[in-house]
This record gives C-alpha cells, sequence and structure tokens, in this order.
C-alpha cells in the first residue's frame, strides 16, 4: 500500500564516500522530485524529472546526480560526501507536470557523514 | 521572485485552543497554495490546498483560505489535539511549474 517508498530509511556514512538513495512510488505518477531537508527544517527542491528527464536541477552540486530508470523510480546519487551533506532528504511524485497537481512525499532518508 | 513566509515558532498551546499560525507569500501570476503537515520522525503528508483566490481547503478540523488581497493563507483549528503536535509548512507552487516553495516550517506542541 505505501505510496512514495526511500531506502534505507537512514544512512551514516564517512566523508568522502559515494552512497545512493532509492525512490519509488506505485501511483503511477508522471513526475517525481527530490527535496533536501536541512538541520533547521528548512526544505528546497533539488531536482524534478517528468517520464524519466530531468525538469528542474536546482543548482546543485554535480556530486549529486539523480538517475531515473523508469518513470516509477528515481535514485539520488552522492559522490564524494561532504559534512554539509548530512540532512534529511525527501523524494516525491505527482500526477503531471507544469499543472496544480498535489505533490506526495515518501517518508525521507536522514543522512549523516561524519 | 516567489518566497513564502511562516511566523516563527514553537508555537505552544493547550489542548482545545484555538490555532492560528501565520504564512504570507510573494508571487508572480496566481500560484497555488499548500500546507503540509510533519509528524515527529516521519515525511511530509498534504493538510489541505487552494488553487485559487478565495478558495478555502480544509482538512481535518483545519481549514486555510486564499487571500490574494493581504497575500495570505493563514492556518487555523478551533480546537487542537495533542496529537495535532508536529511541524507544519506552508508552500505555494508557481503557476505552470512544478516547483514547491516552502516556508521554514512552524513547530506546534500541543499539552494536555
Amino acid at each position: 500500500d505505501t505510496a512514495v517508498s526511500q531506502t534505507p530509511k537512514y544512512l551514516v556514512t564517512q566523508m568522502g564516500n559515494d552512497k545512493s538513495i532509492k525512490c519509488e512510488q506505485n501511483l503511477g505518477h508522471d513526475t517525481m522530485y527530490w527535496y533536501k531537508q536541512d538541520s533547521k527544517k528548512f526544505l528546497k527542491i533539488m531536482f524534478s524529472y517528468n517520464n524519466k528527464e530531468l525538469i528542474i536541477n536546482e543548482t546543485v552540486p554535480n556530486r549529486f546526480s539523480p538517475k531515473s530508470p523508469d518513470k516509477a523510480h528515481l535514485n539520488l546519487h552522492i559522490n564524494s560526501l561532504e559534512l554539509g551533506d548530512s540532512a534529511v532528504y525527501f523524494c516525491a511524485s505527482s500526477p503531471l507536470t507544469g499543472g496544480q497537481e498535489t505533490q506526495y512525499f515518501g517518508p525521507g532518508t536522514r543522512l549523516l557523514v561524519l | 521572485g516567489n518566497s513564502v513566509t511562516q511566523m516563527e515558532g514553537p508555537v505552544t498551546l493547550s489542548e482545545e485552543a484555538f490555532l492560528t499560525i501565520n504564512c504570507t507569500y510573494t508571487a508572480t501570476g496566481y500560484p497555488s497554495l499548500f500546507w503540509y503537515v510533519q509528524y515527529p520522525g516521519e515525511g511530509l503528508q498534504l493538510l489541505l490546498k487552494a488553487t485559487k483566490a478565495d478558495d478555502k481547503g480544509s482538512n481535518k478540523g483545519f481549514e486555510a483560505t486564499y487571500r490574494k488581497e493581504t497575500t495570505s493563507f493563514h492556518l487555523e483549528k478551533g480546537s487542537v489535539q495533542v496529537s495535532d503536535s508536529a511541524v507544519y509548512f506552508c508552500a505555494l507552487r508557481p503557476y505552470n511549474t512544478d516547483k514547491l516553495i516552502f516556508g521554514t516550517g512552524t513547530r506546534l506542541q500541543v499539552f494536555p
């Protein structure tokens, strides 16, 4: 019954490592997103994909590379992790792009870089 | 540019008190407006939304009215419960874009 799921839920890693976060939605939506929530709870969009095509890239460092193997999945790969990457990363999806559709969020992945 | 401003928290209330969390926005055109709620340790859930001026969104006893003249979308509830304790985010979605722009969130703490 899970609509938008993310794995892992928690991720603790060392600086300099490479890690991936996976996101899957079973809602049949065409558009998926990644958001970052910092330690002060501030939420900001990072990327959006529509039918596997990149739509939004909010000047995120190129160490972050989203990958969409199909429209139900949007994974986030992070190279050379830095301390400032510690945050909660939320995946979301919505039915259409450019409309007034609601975005549905996953439970979040809590990343801690040591 | 587009931005959302929320009142700073935490907002601390006793059970059954009246709640208002202020939200104002700056946007070009006609954005859609949203309130999301984040319960402790969980992800964001859509609480309510309004897509045009004078629309009222409502859910679970919460209400917010899209006021274009004051560029506001204040969240209200007549009688809060301990289970309403969470962080509440106001957000806007500019017309014809996918980007959700969030406020900084307001933590609500309700005590018995």
